[in-house]
């Protein structure tokens, strides 16, 4: 099976930048997406094709894509990005496939 | 604005099956640019991936549940539905249906989600 790792949590103080990795094999030569998802709430896409962003999504969320590694940055990170954070590639075997996510709290 | 309903009884229970419908609006289901999908999270757990399927009837199922799991569509109905077989108390979870992108030459991200559906496996 084809398997996404991402860290449990990850903590930032309000203003400064915060970054969540995503790991898999040869994962950069997958698109990886990234989802917002806020308690009780459907998850929202924040990143789609590695870099890009949806329209209505703020230019702070970014990412980048290389080697075994997908990362999802927030620059100038506000108390309203507190969230879980879900990184998903396609997969031949396992087609849709999520990381287990990661809960960003803002300090 | 395309939006997804998820509907469906609400308490299924243990070896039974579990069935939803997802409710296309704003758009149709026979778009060749998507698939729709069906993705649950348990409580306090992350998102997993069931499956979906093409307006053609294609289909991809997790391998895991693949014996467990039929995903069908109704085109003249702008749906598509869900059956999960022989549930068990693993299955409780919120159930999403969702509209994958598949524009190149595989599918990429999800843009679109219903609000999702709590389904509670008991007796």
């Amino acid at each position: 099976s084809y398997d996404l790792t991402q860290p449990p949590s990850v903590s930032v103080s309000p203003g400064q930048t915060a970054t969540i990795t995503c790991s898999g094999d040869k994962l950069g030569n997958r698109y990886t997406s990234w989802y917002q998802q806020k308690p009780g709430q459907s998850p929202v896409l924040v990143i789609f094709q590695d870099n890009k962003r949806p329209s209505g999504i703020p230019e702070r969320f970014s990412g980048s894509n290389s080697g075994n590694t997908a990362t999802l940055t927030i620059s100038g990170t506000q108390g309203l990005d507190e969230a879980d954070y879900y990184c998903q590639a396609w997969d031949s075997r396992t087609f849709v496939t999520f990381g287990g996510g990661t809960k960003l709290t803002v300090l | 604005q395309v939006q997804l309903q998820e509907s469906g009884p609400g308490l299924v229970k243990p070896s039974e099956t579990l069935s939803l419908t997802c409710t296309v609006s704003g758009g149709t289901i026979s778009s060749p640019s998507y698939y729709w999908a069906w993705i649950r999270q348990p409580p306090g757990k992350g998102l997993e991936s069931i499956g979906g399927i093409y307006h053609s009837g294609t289909t991809f199922y997790k391998p895991s549940l693949k014996s467990r799991v039929t995903i069908s569509v109704e085109t003249p109905k702008n749906q598509f539905s869900l059956k999960l077989r022989f549930v068990t108390a693993a299955d409780t979870a919120v159930y999403y249906c969702a509209r994958l992108d598949s524009s190149g030459p595989l599918p990429t991200y999800i843009d679109v989600w219903g609000k999702g559906t709590t389904v509670t496996v008991s007796s």
